[in-house]
């Protein structure tokens, strides 16, 4: 049985600052790992797609990689900024489905 | 291209009850997933359908039910709504199935709440 693991639960920095969100899964047979970010009470908007046979993929400040061998995904925020404080949650595609972590909760202070 | 579309946003019902909710997947997407998000469980799959077929179906009593229409929008329906059913219920969709290259595109959500 898949699981994902997002650490840590919740993250509070100075603007400005560099910070790594880290996930890890149990089964390598993935199609693809997806970041997410959740705005409160809102849906999802998907940030990056990274397939099984990449190892990273980047857009504007965010990098994720993926080191599907180990079961682990990083995603990299350069320069934060106070709008992107919200829930970044990492979703594994497998055979059945998406698979979920419970997320990092990231607060961006001014 | 419109986005992934939920509807109603908002609900209150009633134990008991039963509803049903809507997505209109984006235009040329075939597969249509649903979960459901709480604070205690996170998200987790409820079920999926692809060209009207349901291929995959998560850990949920059978009073959730959904069905998938020849334009691919999609309804779930839950039935004698219980408190534990508040939620917020929300629909992804993906051009085809199990395609490495593939986003899943999420909707807004329907916040249900029952009393």
């Amino acid at each position: 049985k898949q699981e994902v693991t997002q650490i840590p639960a919740a993250l509070s920095v100075p603007e400005g600052e560099n910070l790594v969100l880290n996930c890890s899964f149990t089964d390598s047979a993935i199609y693809n790992l997806q970041w997410f970010r959740q705005d409160p009470g809102k849906g999802l908007t998907s940030l990056l797609l990274i397939q099984s046979s990449q190892r990273e993929q980047t857009s504007g400040r965010l990098n994720a990689s993926l080191d599907k061998s180990s079961g682990r995904s990083t995603l990299y925020i350069a320069a934060s900024q106070p709008g992107d404080s919200a829930t970044y949650l990492c979703a594994v595609l497998t055979s059945e489905k998406l698979v979920f972590g419970k997320g990092t909760k990231l607060t961006v202070n001014p | 291209k419109a986005g992934v579309t939920q509807t109603p946003r908002y609900l209150i019902k009633t134990r008991g009850q039963q509803v049903t909710l809507s997505c209109s997947p984006i235009s040329g997407h075939r597969s249509v997933s649903w979960y459901q998000q709480t604070p205690g469980q996170g998200l987790q799959f409820l079920f999926e359908y692809f060209s009207e077929t349901q291929r995959n179906k998560g850990n949920f009593p059978g009073r959730f039910s959904g069905r998938q229409f020849s334009n691919s929008r999609s309804e779930m329906n839950v039935s004698t709504l219980e408190l534990g059913d508040s939620a917020l219920y929300l629909c992804a969709s993906s051009p085809w199935l199990r395609v490495p290259s593939y986003e899943q595109y999420f909707g807004p959500g329907t916040r249900l709440t029952v009393t």
